[in-house]
């Protein structure tokens, strides 16, 4: 069964950082890409970051709302996937989604996700 | 960005309906389109991908159609729990992006 469990979410200061981490088992995890996608209080989502295969040489895609201090990146030995997040603000209060990028027909998208975890920026 | 706007926002109907959601995008996204259901304090769970091929264990009761910029996401025979929101998200192109979600309700 493909599992995918999120963590290091919490409370933390305008201004501050945070890490999260998600755990994937039941799949070959280093041949797929994998995506953040968020959801704020009572929103809709909103996809965050991307990082591709090895083969792709691990490059990455973020929205316009969190380049620059946001962070992807994998560990393939570790089957997992973290998310450094910096220069957090309050905009950024979510939970936030690991997700399974599956493809078809040369195109990408997330078919499998966790359960989320939360993150709160305020003071 | 490709904005893609659904519609209605929000759905009233009753078990048994029929339903079908819309999802326009802002330009061409050829077939590259996915529906998500999501239920309240759960993840998102992928229904429809290529904008009309079934998941895997998703029941046929759900169907996708369209092409281009104008796609659909049809529900037969609503149970309770069909009662959802349902989101729409294009993966032809960065940023992926999302629709706003359309919340089905039980009359």
């Amino acid at each position: 069964e493909v599992q995918l469990v999120e963590s290091g979410g919490g409370l933390v200061q305008p201004g501050g950082s945070l890490r999260l981490s998600c755990a994937a088992s039941g799949f070959i995890f280093s041949d797929h890409y994998m995506d953040w996608v968020r959801q704020a209080p009572g929103k809709g989502l909103e996809w965050v970051a991307r990082v591709r295969k090895k083969v792709n040489s691990y490059t990455t895609e973020y929205a316009a709302s969190v380049k620059g201090r946001f962070t992807i990146s994998r560990d393939d030995s570790k089957n997992s996937l973290n998310l450094q997040m910096n220069s957090l603000k309050g905009e950024d209060t979510a939970v936030y989604f690991c997700a399974r990028v599956a493809v078809l027909g040369g195109k990408y998208y997330t078919d499998v996700w966790g359960k989320g975890t939360t993150v709160i920026v305020s003071s | 960005d490709i904005q893609m706007t659904q519609s209605p926002s929000s759905l009233s109907a009753s078990v048994g309906d029929r339903v079908t959601i819309t999802c326009r995008a802002s330009q061409g996204i050829s077939n590259y389109l996915v529906w998500f259901q999501q239920k309240p304090g759960k993840a998102p769970k992928c229904l429809i991908y290529g904008a009309s091929s079934l998941q895997s264990g998703v029941p046929s009761k759900f169907s996708g159609s369209g092409s281009g910029t104008d796609f659909s996401l049809t529900i037969s025979s609503l149970q309770p729990e069909d009662f959802a929101t349902y989101y729409c998200q294009q993966y032809n192109s960065y940023p992926i992006t999302f629709g706003q979600g359309t919340r089905l309700e039980i009359k």
